[in-house]
């Protein structure tokens, strides 16, 4: 079992839906997590950051995770063409290399 | 956010020479850094780790004398790829860990092309 688990897509939705990307994880001992998009050809951005269970919103964008059940989930709301990325969930236990999902490819038609 | 910065952006060079990358910290220092490659629609794959003023650690499979990493300073890290061969054609992105005071989070550089003729 891998530890970082992520469905690669692609993900196809309409303008405006509400998007959900989630990644499973093996490791308990995870303790930060992040969401990064990456657009073709360019450098992953960080999106969203936590370290704690719960649900963390920033703009259209809400990160939630939940350590008992070692399942995180990012939300878009309002989706936009602009949106259409390849968005990495990423985890690590703290002064340690970052383990990827492999990456959801979302696609926003307008 | 913090940014990390990346040049060349995209380098094209002659099979046998060697091509050094930059990765820059431009608004914290960053005691670690870490070098990545990536294949077209496949994920990040971790190169080696970098410490700064110590020696990198580099992942199973790295050849740690192809790809020399320096990590002089708390704001650059150098990635050389030495003796370049057209399989090293890749996208190499780097990334630097905030102090963990300042959210312990990982910004990635820009990424840069190698293609290697």
């Amino acid at each position: 079992q891998k530890e970082v688990e992520q469905d690669p897509g692609p993900l196809s939705v309409p303008e405006g839906a509400i998007v959900s990307l989630n990644c499973t994880y093996s490791n308990s001992a995870f303790q930060y997590f992040m969401w990064y998009r990456q657009y073709s050809r360019k450098g992953p951005e960080l999106l969203m950051y936590t370290y704690s269970s719960g649900n963390k919103e920033d703009g259209r964008f809400t990160a939630q995770v939940d350590k008992s059940s070692k399942y995180i989930s990012l939300f878009i709301r309002d989706s936009q063409p602009s949106d259409s990325a390849t968005y990495l969930c990423a985890m690590s236990l703290g002064n340690t290399p970052l383990v990827f999902g492999k990456g959801t490819r979302l696609s926003v038609i307008a | 956010g913090a940014v990390v910065s990346q040049h060349p952006s995209r380098v094209i060079c002659k099979s046998g020479t060697s091509v050094k990358i930059e990765c820059r910290s431009l608004d914290f220092q960053a005691t670690t850094m870490f070098w990545y490659r990536q294949f077209p629609k496949q994920s990040l794959m971790l190169m080696a780790t970098s410490n700064e003023g110590s020696k990198a650690t580099y992942e199973q499979g790295v050849e740690k004398d192809k790809f020399l990493i320096n990590h002089a300073s708390l704001t650059l890290s150098t990635l050389t790829v030495t003796s370049a061969h057209p399989e090293d054609s890749s996208f190499y992105i780097c990334s630097a860990r905030v102090p963990a005071g300042a959210g312990n989070t990982i910004y990635f550089g820009e990424g840069s092309w190698l293609t290697v003729v």
